[in-house]
């Protein structure tokens, strides 16, 4: 079967670093992205892993252990504007010709002043 | 960047009509889009691949005979809720395959459906 685990809800304080976390359990395994999802809109990416380690990108890293079945976000110098949901999802091995992105339940970030 | 964008963005119908939705690729071909649907704080659950010039792949328990998904063309792919009911009520969401960087997914905007 198919799972994947976040928390549903963080607090963090403007400024501060937060950690997302994420495991999953899927049947094969080609990728694990992190989207930003605002309230009422669509998805927007944010990062890609495939191999073990450590993915910077400005003030969002991502890190990525095969082995555990482990992801994280970290999101640095927290803006009010970071509240939104984080949504891990993992890529299936492509099958028919494409892939398919399995999602978690997302990870419900409130920053507060 | 690569643009998805749907029509139209929300949606109230009566239960027993029919909507149909848009989702168009705006500066790249698609030969593959997908359609999910996202219940209140609950997460993306895909509902079908839709391929261009070829039968959309449903997911298990998906109807295919509720959610008609036509592919046209290479920009161009709709969703036909059919004899919407309440339970029907939810945001959707369609993405396009890019082929180019890690072949991840774009969305568009979602439409936001509500039957009463």
């Amino acid at each position: 079967g198919q799972n994947i685990d976040q928390p549903t809800e963080m607090t963090a304080t403007e400024g501060a670093i937060v950690q997302i976390n994420c495991t999953y359990q899927t049947s094969g395994f080609n990728g694990l992205f992190w989207y930003q999802q605002h309230a009422g809109e669509a998805p927007t990416f944010l990062s890609y892993n495939v191999l073990d380690g450590l993915e910077e990108k400005g003030r969002f890293s991502s890190f990525l252990s095969r082995s555990k079945g482990y992801s994280y976000l970290l999101l640095k110098e927290l803006q009010m504007k970071d509240s939104a949901s984080y949504l891990c999802a993992v890529r299936e091995p492509p099958s028919g010709g494409y892939n398919k992105l399995i999602f978690g339940a997302g990870t419900r970030l409130a920053v507060h002043p | 960047g690569a643009v998805v964008s749907q029509h139209p963005s929300w949606v109230i119908c009566k239960s027993g009509t029919s909507v149909k939705i848009e989702c168009r690729s705006l500066d790249f071909q698609a030969t593959t889009m997908f359609w999910y649907r996202q219940f209140p704080k609950q997460s993306l659950m895909l509902m079908a691949t839709s391929n261009e010039g070829s039968k959309a792949t449903y997911e298990q328990g998906v109807e295919k005979d509720k959610f008609l998904i036509n592919h046209a063309s290479l920009t161009l792919s709709t969703l036909t809720v059919t004899s919407a009911h309440p339970e029907d009520s939810s945001f959707y969401i369609c993405s396009a395959r890019v082929l180019a960087g890690p072949f991840e997914q774009y969305f568009g905007p979602g439409t936001r459906l509500t039957v009463t």
